[in-house]
């Protein structure tokens, strides 16, 4: 699975866009650009994914850039329940039959303020 | 909304004892994981489980690992002779079996083992 880098990181203040970005400048073409969260110690919680097309869900957007080298999660209008880590993680997409582990690094710590 | 459960939220053992951390993952799930994160660290793969088999394994998952399906509805990870080491949150996580690439994976909320 390719590397991702981010920032170890970022704050915003409550009400307002927070966006997060993430490096994956090895991506495959078979790969997913999958976003997590996790709130202190709680077990980590899909946000969003994509292949190449830019998604959005009731939690946020991801954004990806035409050469899919990099991403940017987007949650619209962050509350103080979104402090958390967040993770990007590509993975490999697994055909029938096959389980396709999630590799995570450090992710960023988002700190959201009043 | 369905998720993985996991029981039990806390375990305190002695070292050298065996300990079983058991999941329910989300119901029509096909594909079984575990987790751990030593604290402090990363979360780390440890096993993936399909059709009755392992899938893959990471270097962690050693000979006192062991994980289970016993009947349709639990996924239990046990280890046998538990060392100081083994202290960590340890996560249950499912995916659907349908035939899709994706394979989102969902995480439980967790047990917390401390070995003493």
């Amino acid at each position: 699975d390719a590397k991702t880098t981010q920032p170890p990181s970022m704050d915003c203040a409550e009400g307002r866009a927070a966006n997060l970005p993430c490096n994956h400048s090895t991506i495959s073409g078979n790969e997913y650009v999958y976003w997590y969260r996790q709130i202190h110690s709680q077990g980590p919680q899909y946000i969003i994914h994509g292949l190449k097309n830019n998604e959005t869900n009731e939690m946020a957007s991801l954004i990806i850039t035409e050469d899919r080298k990099s991403s940017t999660l987007i949650l619209p209008h962050a509350t103080l329940r979104d402090t958390a880590v967040y993770y990007c993680i590509v993975r490999v997409a697994a055909n029938t039959g096959t389980a396709s582990k999630l590799t995570f690094g450090t992710g960023t710590r988002l700190q959201v303020t009043l | 909304e369905p998720e993985v459960t996991q029981t039990p939220s806390h375990q305190v053992t002695q070292m050298g004892q065996e300990v079983i951390l058991r999941c329910v993952p989300i119901s029509n799930h096909l594909y079984f994981y575990w987790y751990r994160q030593i604290l402090g660290q990363k979360v780390e793969f440890l096993v993936s489980f399909y059709n009755n088999e392992i899938s893959e394994k990471s270097e962690i998952f050693d000979d006192q690992f062991s994980v289970e399906r016993p009947d349709g509805s639990n996924f239990t990870l046990k280890i046998r002779s538990t060392k100081l080491e083994d202290s960590a949150m340890y996560f249950c996580a499912s995916s659907e079996g349908r035939q899709t690439l994706e394979k989102t994976q969902y995480f439980g909320p967790g047990t917390r083992l401390l070995v003493l």
